[in-house]
């Protein structure tokens, strides 16, 4: 059965730093990997697709990588800001369950 | 605007008394599914539905119907809710049951049962 593992769970950053969220997963069979943002008390916003044949996407100062073989992928959030606070979900999809998710980071950039 | 709807936002009721949580997408998707997210254990999957009349179970079916009679809408049912159901639930779709598409996430609904 797949498992989505995020690390860390909570990291707290000063505002205009580079970071790096992590993403594992058990089974290297996926289809594609989604990384989500969840604001509180919302739901969940897209940020990025990655297809099973690409190695990353990018979308503004984000930067999604991803790497099946390992069962690794990592978002790369580059000149952190005050609103990108929020929680960062994982999410791939293999067999028959279309989207099996991490436990999120949750990130609070500091003004 | 491209959306998917979920009422009642909030709602606290009693064990055992019916419920319906509506949710209702205006992007002709296909595909359609119901999660609950928990503290410490994340999003499940409870329902999803590959089209009209097609339902099938996720991880945590249990305690929930849903039904699907028609492209728009994807109703979630509590025929006799328990506490262990209080939890913040989201409808999505995507466009096709297709494993290569990005799914749409409504606003969610928030469910305490005393």
């Amino acid at each position: 059965k797949q498992e989505v593992t995020q690390i860390p769970a909570a990291l707290s950053v000063p505002e205009g730093e580079n970071l790096v969220l992590n993403c594992s997963f058990t089974d290297s069979a996926i289809y594609n990997l989604q990384w989500f943002r969840q604001d509180p008390g919302k739901g969940l916003t897209s940020l990025l697709l990655i297809q099973s044949s690409q190695r990353e996407q990018t979308s503004g100062r984000l930067n999604a990588s991803l790497d099946k073989s390992s069962g690794r992928s990592t978002l790369y959030i580059a000149a952190s800001q005050p609103g990108d606070s929020a929680t960062y979900l994982c999410a791939v999809t293999s067999g028959n369950t279309p989207l099996v998710f991490g436990k999120g980071t949750r990130l609070s950039v500091i003004a | 605007e491209a959306q998917v709807t979920q009422n009642p936002r909030y709602l606290i009721t009693v064990t055992g008394k019916k419920l319906t949580v509506t949710c209702s997408q205006n992007m002709n998707h296909e595909y359609m599914s119901w999660y609950r997210q928990d503290p410490g254990l994340g999003l499940r999957q409870i329902y999803y539905s590959m089209n009209v009349e097609v339902t099938d179970k996720g991880d945590v079916p249990e305690g929930y119907k849903v039904s699907r009679k028609e492209k728009r809408n994807f109703p979630l049912i509590l025929e006799s809710p328990s506490p262990n159901q209080t939890s913040l639930y989201f409808c999505a779709s995507s466009l096709l049951w297709d494993r290569q598409e990005t799914q749409y996430f409504g606003p969610g609904t928030r469910l305490l049962v005393l």
